[in-house]
C-alpha cells in the first residue's frame, strides 16, 4: 500500500463545473496536508494547506480534510481550462522541530478542463 | 527573482560520469530540501538540511549519491557513476524556520532534469 494514495486520471469536467480531488494516506501520524497544482514539465506550486479537520476555502479551491478517515479531498469550483493540471496530495508527519520535515507525495490526479 | 533557483536546468551525460546539480533556495529560507521526480509519479524526498546540517536523508540516497550546504546557503547534489535508472527531474525546496505555520510550507524550484545515455 502507498503511503499517500490518489487516482491518475485523468479527471474530465466541463469548464465552470466542479472538479473534486481525493486522497487518501495510510500514515495516522501525519499532521500537515498539503495541494500542490504542477503543470507538465514545470515544478509543484503549492495551492492550499490544511492542517486540522474541516474545510479550508481560499478562492475557487476548498481543502477538506477528516483525519478519521485519512482523507484530504481538493474541490476547485468553477474550473478553468487553465486549471488543467496534474495535482499532487502531499502529507507530512510532524513530531515537533526536530522531526521528520520530508513531504511524502501521491502520484498525482491529472485534471482535464474542457472549454 | 526571490525563488528557489536550480542550475543547471537540464543536463545529458553518459552513464558512468559524474554531475553536479546547484540549488539556491530563497535568501530567508534556512531548510532545504531535494527531491527526485520521475514520469508519473510525486516528488520522492531525497534530503533535507537546516542551515549547513543534513537532518534526514531518505534510503533512495544511494552511496553514489552525495549532497552538501557547506555555508548554510546554497546546496549541491551530487551523483557519481550515473546509471540509467537515475535520470529524473531533481527538484531543490526551501521553508523558513519561523511563524508555526509558514515552516510546513516547502516552496519549489522549476528543477533539473537529468537525462542518463
Amino acid at each position: 500500500q502507498k503511503e499517500v494514495e490518489q487516482n491518475s486520471g485523468p479527471l474530465s469536467v466541463p469548464e465552470g463545473a466542479i472538479a473534486s480531488l481525493n486522497c487518501t494516506y495510510s500514515d495516522r501520524g501525519s499532521q500537515s496536508f498539503f495541494w500542490y497544482r504542477q503543470y507538465s514539465g514545470k515544478s509543484p506550486e503549492l495551492i492550499m494547506s490544511i492542517y486540522s479537520n474541516g474545510d479550508k476555502e481560499d478562492g475557487r479551491f476548498t481543502a477538506q480534510l477528516n483525519k478519521a478517515s485519512q482523507y484530504v479531498s481538493l474541490l476547485i469550483r468553477d474550473s478553468q481550462p487553465s486549471d488543467s493540471a496534474t495535482y499532487l496530495c502531499a502529507v507530512r508527519r510532524d513530531k515537533g522541530d526536530t522531526g521528520r520535515r520530508a513531504l511524502t507525495f501521491g502520484s498525482g490526479t491529472r485534471l482535464q478542463v474542457q472549454p | 527573482d526571490t525563488g528557489v533557483s536550480q542550475d543547471p536546468r537540464h543536463k545529458i551525460t553518459k552513464r558512468g560520469q559524474n554531475v553536479t546539480f546547484r540549488c539556491d533556495p530563497i535568501s530567508e529560507h534556512n531548510r532545504l530540501y531535494w527531491y527526485r521526480q520521475t514520469l508519473g509519479q510525486g516528488p520522492e524526498f531525497l534530503t533535507y538540511f537546516q542551515n549547513e546540517a543534513q537532518l534526514e536523508k531518505s534510503r533512495l540516497l544511494s552511496d553514489r549519491f552525495s549532497a552538501e550546504r557547506p555555508k548554510g546557503s546554497f546546496s549541491t547534489l551530487e551523483i557519481q557513476r550515473t546509471e540509467q535508472g537515475d535520470s529524473a527531474m531533481y527538484l531543490c525546496a526551501s521553508s523558513p524556520s519561523r511563524g508555526e505555520l509558514a515552516k510546513n510550507i516547502q516552496y519549489f524550484g522549476a528543477g533539473t532534469r537529468l537525462s542518463v545515455l
